[in-house]
């Protein structure tokens, strides 16, 4: 049962626009989200999160936003730039006692035209 | 300040075989993960650890085993291999509330 979904595996988007990656959940007990950011051969590194009190969380070019009632939330970056190519990984986590992991969807790739 | 180092890079076994990967952080970090990712599948998390000498299982912990002797060393062992572990491995570090920080991967083929 994937309990973090990305229903998109891939996504291109020409230089300059906004690229806008998406995931739902199911476990109404996730209170804070994140995306990771990977590139070929290497591990992921994190890019920003988000608190399930909020609705909104920015960071430059890329922005979250959380839709708790819907159960979504979505990555937005702008303006969209060659390096941003790489694989996008939505990850969300129970803070309550006894979960100290993170659960990740499946990835999208996002892909920059010049 | 290496941050998260995984040996071996790449290996091949032969069905049967065992082996174990290492990672190790000069972070001080308590929490330690093991994951494997595969095609479609994203990321799966195998055995995790909330500090010296504490092991937990994941989503997919059959088929591997796991110490966490040392804080700064987590070790991900598979004592028989099978063609279904082939996958890449990833080693993380760090509160997943607040950031993990990954290892390179260690890519292992089974034939």
């Amino acid at each position: 049962d994937q309990q973090v979904k990305q229903n998109s595996p891939s996504l291109s988007v020409q230089e300059g626009r906004i690229s806008i990656l998406n995931c739902d959940y199911t476990n109404s007990m996730f209170d804070y989200f994140l995306w990771y950011k990977k590139y070929p051969a290497e591990g992921p590194t994190f890019l920003i999160s988000i608190s399930s009190i909020k609705d909104k969380n920015e960071d430059g070019r890329f922005t979250v936003f959380l839709n708790k009632s819907a159960k979504h939330l979505s990555l937005h970056i702008v303006p969209s730039q060659p390096g941003d190519s790489a694989v996008y990984f939505c990850a969300a986590i129970d803070l309550n006692f006894g979960n100290e992991k993170l659960t990740f969807g499946t990835g999208t790739r996002l892909t920059i035209i010049p | 300040n290496a941050g998260v180092t995984q040996t071996p890079k790449f290996r091949v076994l032969k069905t049967g075989q065992s082996m174990t990967l290492l990672c190790a952080q000069d972070m001080n970090h308590e929490y330690m993960y093991w994951y494997r990712q595969d095609p479609g599948m994203g990321l799966r998390l195998i055995h995790y650890s909330v500090g010296e000498g504490t092991t937990a299982k994941g989503e997919v912990p059959d088929g591997y085993n796991v110490s966490r002797l040392k804080k700064q060393n987590f070790l991900l062992g598979l004592e028989s291999a099978a063609p279904s572990q082939t996958s890449v491995y990833f080693c993380a570090s760090g509160d997943p509330a607040e950031t993990q920080y990954f290892g390179p991967g260690t890519r292992l083929l089974v034939l």
